[in-house]
């Protein structure tokens, strides 16, 4: 089967880093996305784990452990536009991105 | 920098329409998705198109539903006899590679 687990919402405070956790069972993988979506918009591109480890991008991190089934996005020094739904989406291997129900950020001043 | 456009960016439909969905992908993109998002629900995978055939489809995508590459650059929707649970955001997506996919903006479509 599939699911995709990651926390429902989660607040911070602006300057702050925050950690967001997926857990993932896919029929087939490839690799693993991360997108922000804003209210009422698309999905925007963040970053892309196929190899176990840490990929860095900006103030934005991804982690992935394919033996794990496990994915963190990492955003650093927060600032009030982070505040978005953050989507964990593995991709299986016929390409299709499966996502999960996202993890609402709102970061405060 | 190059992006997805959909068209319409809303639609109102009655209950039986039909509605074509409308994008042009990034020019030098291959893979072609359809994607839809009920309001406060995740995001579904419907259908993806390689070389003008369907490569997968998800039980969404029964028979009220057709993909098309008309021409060169556009990539299209049909959903033949709309019901209320149709309502939905529709994006379109593609990827020149299979791996990262750029999503368009989104079709709002409103079923009544």
């Amino acid at each position: 089967g599939q699911n995709i687990d990651q926390p429902t919402e989660m607040t911070a405070t602006e300057g702050a880093i925050v950690q967001i956790n997926c857990t993932y069972q896919t029929s087939g993988f490839n690799g693993l996305f991360w997108y922000q979506q804003h209210a009422g918009e698309a999905p925007t591109f963040l970053s892309y784990n196929v190899l176990d480890g840490l990929e860095e991008k900006g103030r934005f991190s991804s982690f992935l452990s394919r033996s794990k089934g496990y994915s963190y996005l990492l955003l650093k020094e927060l600032q009030m536009k982070d505040s978005a739904s953050y989507l964990c989406a593995p991709q299986n291997n016929t390409d299709k991105l499966i996502f999960g129900t996202g993890t609402r950020l709102q970061v405060f001043p | 920098e190059p992006e997805v456009t959909q068209t319409p960016s809303h639609q109102v439909t009655q209950m039986g329409q039909e509605v074509i969905l409308r994008c042009v992908p990034i020019s030098n993109h291959l893979y072609f998705y359809w994607y839809r998002q009920i309001l406060g629900q995740k995001v579904e995978f419907l259908v993806s198109f390689y070389n003008n055939e369907i490569s997968e489809k998800s039980e969404i995508f029964d028979d009220q539903f057709s993909v098309e590459r008309p021409d060169g650059s556009n990539f299209t929707l049909k959903i033949r006899s709309t019901k209320l649970e149709d309502s939905a955001m529709y994006f379109c997506a593609s990827t020149r590679d299979r791996e990262t996919q750029y999503f368009g903006p989104g079709t709002r479509l409103l079923v009544l």
